[in-house]
């Protein structure tokens, strides 16, 4: 089955940027979504399609996707973006959705 | 106002049943996807199971297949999923989520407690 892998946490400082990737097997070839979710919260999609957003998700919130490595970053990070991230592709080979284990955003 | 609504969750033993159900409102959800996502506590999000608008194609999580059953009611706005042979690892927030191209709306999720 199709595996996604996210680092677990990530830390960063107000201001700063927050990169998280999620990497694959030729991921590239893939359309990767992201979701953010804070503690007690459905999730909400940020990222769509490797690199949409839908209205309302800020600019600084930006994806990419090429190779085996799918990127979420987030630019002069807020205390608001504090949350769990996840990456989420669809496997056609399988017929299944597959999530990353999720990436904790830490704001010092 | 779009809105989205999970309901059906509880405590039910080992090898029970027990049957979600997902309101929709506010937007053509005949047109969307419905999907249901499970998050066990403390753990990350997993897919379960999705039905693609028009109800033509039916996807199932490995865990489930065979157990659960996914369905739609688009004149009712509305979608299920049936669960039996329930096991402790089902334990989990479940999330119904509809998705049409960039718009994506979920639930605020229903508990599902698999316990003796």
């Amino acid at each position: 089955s199709y595996v996604l892998t996210q680092p677990p946490s990530v830390s960063v400082a107000p201001g700063k940027t927050a990169t998280i990737t999620c990497e694959g097997n030729n991921i590239g070839d893939k359309n990767v979504h992201w979701y953010q979710q804070k503690p007690g919260q459905a999730p909400v999609l940020v990222v769509f399609d490797n690199s949409d957003r839908p209205s309302g998700i800020p600019e600084r919130l930006s994806g990419s996707n090429s190779g085996y490595t799918a990127t979420l970053t987030i630019s002069r990070v807020e205390a608001a973006d504090e949350a769990d991230y996840y990456c989420q592709v669809w496997d056609s080979t399988s017929d299944h959705f597959v999530f990353g284990i999720g990436t904790k955003v830490t704001v010092l | 106002e779009v809105q989205v609504m999970e309901s059906g969750g509880g405590l039910v033993k080992p090898g029970g049943s027990l049957r979600l159900s997902c309101a929709a409102s506010g937007f053509t959800f005949s047109s969307y996807s419905l999907t249901w996502v499970r998050q066990a506590p403390g753990k990350g999000l997993e897919w379960v199971a999705s039905i693609i608008a028009g109800g033509g194609y039916i996807y199932y999580a490995d865990s489930v297949k065979g157990r659960f059953t996914i369905s739609r009611d688009d004149a009712r706005n509305s979608g299920s999923l049936q669960m039996n042979s329930l096991r402790g690892e089902d334990t989990a927030v479940y999330y119904c989520q509809s998705r049409y191209e960039i718009f994506d709306y979920w639930g605020q999720g229903t508990l599902v407690t698999v316990s003796s």
